[in-house]
């Protein structure tokens, strides 16, 4: 399984963009790039997830660059209800199980 | 649907006693994965199952530890003794697995478990 690298924490105010960058290095060609977020007392939910250039949803937007080793999560306009830990993980289709590690803690204040 | 349904939400047991997690998850889903997340390790995958067969049980901690799934619709954890240091917060997660897009993981609320 490819490891992935992220800030332990990023800092926000309201209404700014955040963008949490993932480095995965020895990514392979059949995995895809996949983030969770986390809410305190609660489990991950699947927010975004793909495999290159850009994807965007109601939430999110993915960035990946074209050697794909490594992504960029951008939220936009944040609010408090953004505090939460951002997984960033790889893996392939088969739904070979992911690793998690400690995700990047996002603190959003007013 | 319900979603995941992990019982109970909170354990609180003495050390040495067992101690069993209980997890159904959702209905039609063939992968299930336990883990484990304490401050220190973040979030640990224990095991998983695909079709109620464990697949990759190297998260297992100790022989402490053992997992069943009997059957689609429910899976435990137990722990066999248990130590203080197993204190976390135990989630049990499903997925559909398919042969293509990303397999979303749903996870339960947690259980808290404390080990006194």
């Amino acid at each position: 399984l490819a490891k992935t690298t992220q800030p332990i924490s990023m800092d926000s105010y309201e209404g700014q963009e955040v963008n949490i960058t993932c480095s995965h290095n020895n990514i392979a060609t059949n995995d895809y790039i996949t983030w969770y977020q986390q809410f305190p007392s609660q489990g991950p939910r699947f927010i975004i997830q793909g495999y290159k250039t850009k994807v965007t949803n109601e939430v999110a937007s993915l960035f990946i660059p074209a050697d794909r080793k490594s992504s960029t999560l951008s939220l936009p306009r944040v609010s408090l209800s953004d505090t939460a830990v951002y997984y960033c993980l790889v893996g392939d289709q088969a739904g070979t199980a992911l690793i998690f590690g400690k995700g990047t803690t996002l603190s959003v204040s007013s | 649907d319900a979603g995941v349904i992990q019982s109970p939400r909170h354990e609180v047991t003495e050390m040495g006693q067992e101690v069993t997690l209980r997890c159904k998850p959702i209905s039609g889903h063939n992968s299930l994965f336990w883990y484990r997340q304490t401050m220190m390790r973040g979030l640990e995958l224990l095991i998983y199952f695909n079709n109620n067969v464990p697949i990759d049980d190297s998260g297992m901690p100790e022989d402490r530890f053992s997992a069943k799934m009997p059957n689609a619709s429910f899976s435990t954890l137990k722990i066999q003794p248990s130590e203080p240091r197993d204190s976390a917060v135990y989630f049990c997660a499903s997925s559909l697995r398919s042969r293509s897009g990303h397999n979303e993981q749903f996870f339960g609320p947690g259980t808290r478990l404390t080990v006194l």
